[in-house]
């Protein structure tokens, strides 16, 4: 069975530092990747997804994640984060060729302090 | 554009009680899903529709009834609540059961069986 690992629950950081939030995956087939946030009291909105092509992908409020297909990895990254990143970010996987089944993470939560 | 919206936003059951969960799109989206999210453990499929007409289980749909009652709208049964059923409940839309497709998702609702 497929599933997806959040290294980190929490990542505290202050406001201007980079982050780099991980994201490992399970998989003997190919996979589509997604992140997605969710602000507090939100549902949950994308951020960003690979689907082919570059493994090099930029989303929504500088973000960027990697897809490293050896390291089955698909860690998130932002330069420079601002207080208004703090929120809760979800890996999320679903295996090529079937429905659009997510398989979630556990999430980790993201702190940005002034 | 009202996007996924779903109703309640909060609700409190005793044991045993019945209660459906509504949920609406107005992106004329053929997909629905109903998730749930617990602490520590990201989301999970409770069930999903890939067009109007039909509906199939997810990763956890005992204890859960659904009904796509037309395109626009996917509710979510619970017949007799146990207080393992506490949790946030997530609607989602997407435009196709593709896995490449993006879901969209409603703001949640909140729910405590006591």
């Amino acid at each position: 069975a497929q599933s997806v690992t959040q290294l980190d629950s929490q990542v505290p950081v202050f406001e201007e530092a980079p982050v780099e939030l991980r994201c490992n995956y399970s998989s003997s087939v190919s996979v589509y990747l997604f992140w997605y946030v969710q602000y507090p009291n939100q549902g949950l909105q994308l951020l960003l997804k690979y689907l082919s092509g570059s493994t090099l992908v930029k989303g929504i409020n500088g973000f960027e994640a990697e897809f490293n297909k050896s390291q089955t990895s698909f860690h998130l990254r932002k330069p420079s984060v601002h207080i208004s990143d703090t929120a809760e970010y979800f890996c999320a996987v679903n295996p090529s060729g079937g429905y659009n089944k997510l398989i979630f993470g556990a999430g980790t939560r993201l702190a940005v302090h002034p | 554009n009202a996007g996924v919206t779903q109703t309640p936003k909060f609700q409190v059951l005793k044991t045993g009680q019945s209660m459906t969960l509504q949920c609406a799109q107005d992106m004329n989206h053929n997909s629905m899903y109903w998730y749930r999210q617990d602490p520590g453990m990201g989301l999970r499929l409770i069930y999903y529709s890939a067009s109007e007409g039909t509906t199939d289980k997810g990763e956890v749909p005992n204890g859960y009834n659904v009904s796509r009652l037309n395109k626009r709208e996917f509710s979510l049964r619970l017949e007799s609540a146990a207080p393992s059923q506490t949790s946030v409940y997530f609607c989602a839309s997407s435009e196709e059961a593709s896995d490449t497709d993006t879901q969209y998702f409603g703001p949640g609702t909140r729910l405590t069986v006591l």
